[in-house]
């Protein structure tokens, strides 16, 4: 079974900070693709960014960037200078590959982090 | 030009009654979902269709069931709902089991 933990309920910090949002997950699968949701305030769920197992180079897309680590199933992102627009609930989610059965079109998703930031 | 999007957006009723709500894709996608967001904001997937077929099912009461008119449409409709079917649901299709999920905008669905 898969399974996504993201171990922050919550975190809080002040613009320009650094922050981390940390994600570890649990698959059988060799084959995966992980991905990160952002929900805003207004409540719908922006597509981040797809990794696939097979793939561990980090990624940077602005002030965003993630770091994939198979040897300790980890998929953290990091916002760099944070602004208050980033606050918002940030989801990890895991989807197995093509040999799952029916698993394979399913997204597990993390119970989400909550990020606040402060002016 | 929505990509996936669902009717209505709020949705209030009492208890026991039926309700649907609607989504529609139409980016061609031949894989659609259903979530449900409850108050913790913990998001769960309750039914999966491939090609209108039923794919996943994920251990959802029988009060609820999803109806795939076409590959661009997947309803959901809702029996005798309880105080705990409060959530928000959202609609999501995907291209493939590679890609990501394109999701709808949510019903807030409230059962007083």
């Amino acid at each position: 079974a898969q399974k996504v933990t993201q171990a922050q309920t919550e975190i809080s910090v002040v613009e320009k900070e650094d922050v981390t949002l940390d994600c570890v997950y649990e698959t059988r699968d060799t084959t995966y693709y992980l991905f990160w949701y952002k929900q805003p305030p207004s409540g719908e769920l922006v597509f981040l960014i797809r990794r696939n197992s097979f793939d561990e180079q980090n990624e940077i897309s602005g002030r965003y960037s993630w770091n994939f680590q198979k040897s300790t199933s980890s998929f953290n992102f990091t916002i760099t200078a944070s602004q208050v627009v980033d606050s918002a609930v940030y989801f990890c989610a895991l989807s197995e590959g093509p040999y799952s059965g029916g698993s394979n079109y399913k997204l597990t998703f993390g119970k989400g982090t909550l990020l606040t930031v402060n002016p | 030009d929505t990509a996936v999007s669902q009717t209505p957006k709020y949705l209030v009723t009492q208890m026991g009654n039926d309700k649907s709500i609607k989504c529609e894709q139409n980016l061609g996608h031949d894989t659609m979902y259903w979530y449900k967001q409850d108050s913790k904001k913990f998001l769960k997937i309750m039914f999966s269709y491939n090609n209108k077929e039923l794919i996943i099912n994920e251990t959802v009461p029988n009060r609820f069931s999803p109806k795939s008119p076409d590959k661009a449409h997947l309803n959901l409709h809702i029996n005798s709902l309880e105080l705990g079917d409060s959530a928000v649901y959202f609609c999501a299709s995907r291209p493939n089991q590679m890609d990501e999920q394109y999701f709808g905008p949510g019903t807030r669905l409230t059962v007083t």
